[in-house]
Order: structure tokens, then sequence, then C-alpha cells
């Protein structure tokens, strides 16, 4: 299993342009989720999925879309690209069909993205 | 609103000795309660997470935490520190309530000194 796969791994922007950060993975795991983390504040939960079809908001949702058309992707969609979203941006995906003790975030190797 | 409280940025503690990194935590229901680790320019590794039943959780890598009820908190130990645990922790917190939003705390960095 390659796990929670990103791409790409680093990305300049210039701000107002849009792009999407892609996130995929093979564990047909139900739930998957968008964090940013940024020096001195930890993760912060951007959106996140349970199923197909189903999304809702984090903590920090605005600037940002998601869709989840499979449960394979779960991409993250910047509309108009903004300085402040400089970050870096994890995604993690989990089981839920098994209870709590299955529930366990594991997580992709990161997109750097700087917004000049 | 559910929030997690790590209160130390750093933590220096030398190789051999025990080690403490601490996480306190507020929630509406029941916590459920987690340790990731995350190394340089690398994603979170999973530790250990309580859910319920015995307050001391073991997990990866030597690693144990404390879940405290009444003082709300859930406090990672080792017995014995190694250099190679140096890395970034973060404590998280998902409530019982339904919903799948995980709080993280800021992070307390770890370094294990020779």
């Amino acid at each position: 299993n390659a796990g929670v796969t990103q791409t790409p791994k680093f990305q300049v922007l210039k701000t107002g342009q849009s792009m999407t950060l892609q996130c995929a993975q093979d564990m047909n795991h139900e739930y998957m989720s968008w964090y940013r983390q940024d020096p001195g504040m930890g993760l912060r939960l951007i959106h996140y999925s349970v199923g197909a079809g189903i999304t809702d908001q984090g903590e920090v949702p605005n600037g940002y879309n998601v869709s989840r058309s499979t449960t394979e992707d779960f991409p993250l969609r910047l509309l108009s690209a903004a300085p402040s979203q400089t970050s870096v941006y994890f995604c993690a995906s989990s089981r839920t069909s098994g209870g709590l003790r299955q529930e366990t975030q594991y997580f992709g190797p990161g997109t750097r993205l700087l917004v000049l | 609103a559910q929030s997690v409280a790590q209160p130390e940025d750093q933590v220096n503690v030398a190789e051999g000795n025990p080690l403490t990194v601490k996480c306190t935590y507020s929630v509406s229901g029941n916590p459920y309660l987690f340790w990731y680790v995350q190394y340089p320019n690398r994603g979170l590794q999973f530790l250990l997470k309580y859910i319920t039943g015995d307050n001391l959780v073991k997990g990866s890598y030597g690693f144990e935490a404390e879940f405290n009820k009444s003082q709300t908190s859930f406090h990672l130990k080792k017995p014995s520190a190694l250099v190679s645990d140096s890395a970034l922790y973060f404590c998280a917190v998902r409530d019982g309530s339904g919903t799948y939003k995980y709080i993280f705390g800021t992070g307390t960095r770890l370094k294990v000194l020779a």
C-alpha cells in the first residue's frame, strides 16, 4: 500500500492564482481531512469528509473548497490564492467503519505552498 | 468548544532520563485523545490513543500516556529518552459528539541531549 499520497510536494503561486492540491489514499478509508500547519499554531482542520459525496467544514475553511467524488481522492482547491495561505498542507485519512478502536489518522507527506 | 493545550513549546531532556510532554484538553463529551510525532520534513505519525478503559495507554517506540479525567490531562511519557526521540509532538482531541473534527495542540518540540 502507498498509504496517503499528496501532490505536488512544493508549489509557488502568485496572488490570485488558483490551484488544486491532490490527495489520494489506497486504504479504503471512509474519513479524509485536510490540515494546514503554521509555526506556533499547530495543525488546523480545513475541511473533512466522512465518505464520498459528504464534506464538512473545519476550523479554517475560508478560501478553500473540497469535493469527494470517490473514496480514494479528496482534492483541496484554492480558488484565488492569498499570501495568508502560505503554509504546509497535510492530508490524512482514517477508517471509521470499525468503530473508535480502528479510528487512527494516517497522514500524507505534505505539500509546501508559497503564495507571493 | 473543544480545545487542546500544550503548555511547553520545547522540552529538553538528557538521554537516558525520563521525559514528559504535557497536554490538557477541553471537550463537551467523552474525550478521544491522540498523540502524534513529526520528524523534520515529514508527515505526522501516530503514537497512541485513549478511547476508554485503562488510564495508562501504551504506544509505539516505548511511549505511553496517562489519561487523568479530573485534571483533564493526557501527558506523554517515556521512561528513558533516546536522542532519536527528538522531534515535534502533537496532542489531539476529538469529542464523542459524533462529529469528526479533530483539534490539535500547537506542538511541543522535544530535544534529547546526548
